[in-house]
């Protein structure tokens, strides 16, 4: 069974500096990864895909790795500003003949403090 | 504005009620799912539907049921509400269902406590 990890749950940077979101996965044959930004009472929003083949992914100031093989994506923010306070989750999409589902991570709260 | 819409935004239930809450999309979107989602457990999918007429079990679908008459509608029903539904409800929609491009867009949640 998939299980995603997101370490740690919760983070706190002052303005301007880099985050580094870490997530991890047991089962490494993944279809895509996906990370989302969930702000209080909201749903989630997606912030970056990764497909299998891939190894990074970069839109702005957010940039996503994935490294398969050992299971792990990391997202870093660069430059980080107080709108970018929120829950960052991962989510993993196994292949179509496992399911057709998306396991998520915990999140990671994050705060950024002005 | 293109999207998902969810209703009721919260709702009080009691225990033994029966509730459905309904979601739909207008980005003609081919595959829909629910999922719930707990403190300390994060998002489990509930049911899933690939297409319109299509419906599949997740990883949490006991007391749940779905229907998809349409592309843009997908109600959850509740049969029979218990405390332990108690829960925020995403919708969630994708172009297709399990592409490698497959990006997921998420309603903006139900609120509902059973009592």
């Amino acid at each position: 069974k998939q299980e995603v990890t997101q370490i740690p749950a919760a983070l706190s940077v002052p303005e301007g500096e880099n985050l580094v979101l870490n997530c991890s996965f047991t089962d490494s044959a993944i279809y895509n990864l996906q990370w989302f930004r969930q702000d209080p009472g909201k749903g989630l929003t997606s912030l970056l895909l990764i497909q299998s083949s891939q190894r990074e992914q970069t839109s702005g100031r957010l940039n996503a790795s994935l490294d398969k093989s050992s299971g792990r994506s990391t997202l870093y923010i660069a430059a980080s500003q107080p709108g970018d306070s929120a829950t960052y989750l991962c989510a993993v999409r196994l292949g179509k003949a496992a399911g057709n589902k998306l396991t998520f991570g915990g999140g990671t709260r994050v705060l950024v403090k002005p | 504005i293109a999207g998902i819409t969810q209703a009721p935004t919260s709702q009080i239930l009691a225990a033994g009620r029966r509730m459905t809450l309904r979601c739909t999309q207008d980005m003609r979107h081919n595959a829909m799912y629910w999922y719930r989602q707990d403190l300390g457990l994060g998002l489990r999918l509930i049911h899933y539907s690939n297409t319109a007429g299509t419906t599949g079990k997740g990883e949490v679908p006991d007391g749940y049921s779905v229907s998809r008459a349409n592309t843009d509608d997908f109600p959850l029903t509740l049969a029979s509400a218990v405390p332990s539904q108690t829960s925020v409800y995403f919708c969630a929609s994708s172009e297709e269902a399990g592409g490698r491009t497959d990006t997921q867009y998420f309603g903006p949640g139900t609120r509902l406590t059973v009592l």
